[in-house]
């Protein structure tokens, strides 16, 4: 099973701030995804990314969100200004196609 | 209608037990079916993954796909206090690459 680390594992910001999630595939990966979690809910899809462009995205990647492989092994979502509300587990899952993605641990983001 | 509905249980059920974890879905375009296990504020594991209907065993998993029905299930046998998690039903459309998540099923085995 492919492996991806993510850093931080716990983010506390304040409302309004910008924060960088990152996450780090062990081995090359073709595509990456975003996804959040918050609390007591289901998990929920972001973004995928392959060929170094956003491949698909949902109604909740707005443009608040954007991510990217600044050098080509990091992969990164970006929350320029954060709400009370994107307070969630976010985790990035990797995958060589896009029926079997693998996740990461997460990153577990507090707004205050 | 939720597009994928699965039981949140908690399932409680002693060591040994044959398990029996289930979703329906209501999006017809989906033929891609995974299966994830979740330990509390850890990332989701895949655990195994099916194309369109039919069975996949897996050691003492099984998962099984009706698509007639819109149902799937994943069958644990002699299930163990370590299955103890949340299992959670993900699927996909042909030509998409976003997973659509149940809510999880909360599985606890006693020893």
């Amino acid at each position: 099973e492919p492996e991806v680390t993510q850093t931080p594992s716990h983010q506390v910001t304040q409302m309004g701030q910008e924060v960088i999630l990152r996450c780090v595939p062990i081995s090359n990966h073709l595509y990456f995804y975003w996804y959040r979690q918050i609390l007591g809910q289901k998990v929920e899809f972001l973004v995928s990314f392959y060929n170094n462009e956003i491949s698909e995205k949902s109604e909740i990647f707005d443009d608040q969100f954007s991510v990217e492989r600044p050098d080509g092994s990091n992969f990164t979502l970006k929350i320029r200004s954060t709400k009370l509300e994107d307070s969630a587990m976010y985790f990035c899952a990797i995958g060589q196609n896009s029926y079997e993605q693998y996740f990461g641990p997460g990153t577990r983001l507090t707004v205050t | 209608q939720k597009e994928v509905e699965q039981d949140p249980g908690p399932l409680s059920v002693p060591e040994g037990a044959i398990v029996s974890l289930n979703c329906t879905y209501s999006n017809s375009a989906f033929q891609y079916f995974m299966w994830y296990r979740q330990y509390s504020r850890k990332g989701p594991e895949l655990l195994m993954y099916t194309y369109s209907s039919g069975n996949k065993e897996d050691g003492r998993f099984t998962a099984q796909v009706d698509k007639s029905s819109k149902y799937i299930s994943l069958f644990i046998r002699d299930s163990q206090p370590s299955d103890s998690a949340t299992y959670l039903c993900a699927m996909k459309g042909t030509g998409f690459q976003k997973l659509v998540f149940g809510t999880g099923t909360r599985l606890l085995v006693s020893p």
